[in-house]
């Protein structure tokens, strides 16, 4: 069965950092394109950052450009984000995301999803 | 950049069929062959009801069916129950970047 489970959130002070993982089980990581999406509070959902299976493939939204970095490390079965520079509208849900398709190059549609993780950027 | 327009709400009574559209606003539609819609509910993992437009993932209710109609692409819930009361989002992929709709929030009367 396929397993998401992410970790690393906290509460953490503008400009900051902080890194975020996602354990996976049940797949073989190497073989899926992985991506961060996330919900702000009240708000909707904002895909983050996509990486690709073998990791030498990466795309993030323009809101994080620059600040967050997105990795993995298949032989542990472990996805990244890791983000710096955090600012106030980073406060949100981050869940972790597999795409269906085996070997797909790009993000979505995705058919398993993690519970998410609470990342708070607050003086 | 491409941008999806939902609509805030839809509501409907048990038993009835509603729609929640999802409209491209960009002339960048080639890639809106790859729609798909999530359900959420508060507090738990995003669910996929549809991809690629129609396709229903096994397990999901036959109830949920999808459709496209030029840059608009719609979720349909037909014989509407308690448990589809719910957050929906769609969302598509363009050139570089996954975009999600704004998300309806679906009220069973």
């Amino acid at each position: 069965e396929v397993h998401l489970l992410e970790s690393g959130g906290d509460l953490v002070q503008p400009g900051g950092s902080l890194r975020l993982s996602c354990a996976a089980s049940g797949f073989t990581l190497s073989n899926y394109y992985m991506s961060w999406v996330r919900q702000p509070p009240g708000k909707g959902l904002e895909w983050v950052s996509g990486i690709s299976g073998s990791g030498d493939g990466t795309s993030h939204a323009d809101s994080v450009k620059g600040r967050f970095t997105v990795s993995r490390e298949n032989s542990k079965n472990t996805l990244y984000l890791h983000m710096s520079s955090l600012r106030a509208e980073d406060t949100a849900v981050y869940f972790c995301a597999k795409t269906k398709w085996e070997r797909h190059s790009a993000p979505g549609p995705f058919d398993y999803w993690g519970q998410g993780v609470l990342v708070t950027v607050s003086s | 950049q491409s941008a999806l327009t939902q609509p805030a709400s839809v509501s409907g009574s048990p038993g009835q069929a509603i729609t929640i559209s999802c409209t491209a606003t960009s002339s960048d539609v080639e890639g809106y062959n790859y729609v798909s819609w999530y359900q959420l509910h508060p507090g738990k993992a995003p669910k996929l009801m549809i991809y690629d437009v129609i396709v229903r993932p096994s397990g999901v209710s036959g109830r949920f069916s999808g459709s496209r109609s030029g840059s608009t692409a719609s979720l349909t819930i037909s014989g509407l129950q308690p448990e589809d009361e719910a957050d929906y989002y769609c969302s598509s992929y363009f050139t570089g970047t996954l975009v999600f709709g704004g998300g309806t929030k679906v009220t069973v009367l």
